[in-house]
């Protein structure tokens, strides 16, 4: 079973609407959590990192959210664009190696 | 943030012949880079670990004769499919870190490789 599990897999918003996506680990013990933009053909790029101890993390229209206690995240996207259609990716960092644990992504499509 | 790059950014060749990628760290020295693979719709599965100077640690299931991984400089590792397959037609994607166990593993932009 993966150590991290995104859903909904993939889900369809129109323009200006927002969503959220959520994530929920196995990793133990935690050090941190990412969420990554993944454009299609392209590598991640990092869109926010939160530690134990951080419950929100924004970046522009993103904000992530952290449940550390029920392991659980998620990413909310404020008033989407067209731009944002791509594969939003959880990876949680183990505390001690550099070992990512890679969820499958949600996939999100912006319609306008 | 640092950026990492990979050539080429697709290939596409015949079944049995070789194919190398590159990985490069532009504006850091990277003592460690990391090679994933990503088929449609799936995680990032990372095949190998690649430290400056010393022999790459593969995962299980990786066949380390299949697929070679040099690290001969801190800005460049290569990763070389032997023998190509159709089965290892992916999305081969590098990382690289500046110093052992940093928080941050920067990406490249990933290669798509098409056997045929």
């Amino acid at each position: 079973k993966n150590q991290v599990e995104q859903s909904p897999q993939s889900l369809i918003i129109l323009e200006g609407k927002n969503c959220t996506l959520q994530c929920n680990y196995t990793v133990s013990p935690f050090s941190n959590l990412r969420w990554y933009k993944q454009d299609t053909g392209r590598g991640p790029v990092s869109l926010t990192i939160m530690t134990f101890s951080e419950n929100t993390k924004s970046n522009g229209r993103y904000t992530a959210t952290l449940d550390a206690d029920t392991k659980q995240s998620s990413l909310h996207i404020t008033a989407s664009q067209l731009s944002d259609s791509a594969s939003y990716i959880c990876v949680v960092r183990a505390y001690g190696n550099n070992r990512l644990a890679f969820g499958k992504g949600n996939q999100v499509v912006v319609i306008p | 943030g640092a950026v990492v790059s990979q050539h080429p950014s697709w290939v596409i060749c015949k079944s049995g012949t070789s194919v190398k990628i590159e990985c490069r760290s532009l504006d850091f020295q990277a003592t460690t880079m990391f090679w994933y693979r990503q088929f449609p719709k799936q995680s990032l599965m990372l095949m190998a670990t690649s430290n400056e100077g010393s022999k790459a640690t593969y995962e299980q299931g990786v066949e380390k004769d299949k697929f070679l991984i040099n690290h001969a400089s801190l800005t460049l590792s290569t990763l070389t499919v032997t023998s190509a397959h159709p089965e290892d037609s992916s999305f081969y994607i590098c990382s690289a870190v500046s110093v052992p166990m940093e928080e941050t593993q920067y990406f490249g932009p990933g290669t798509r490789l098409l056997v045929l």
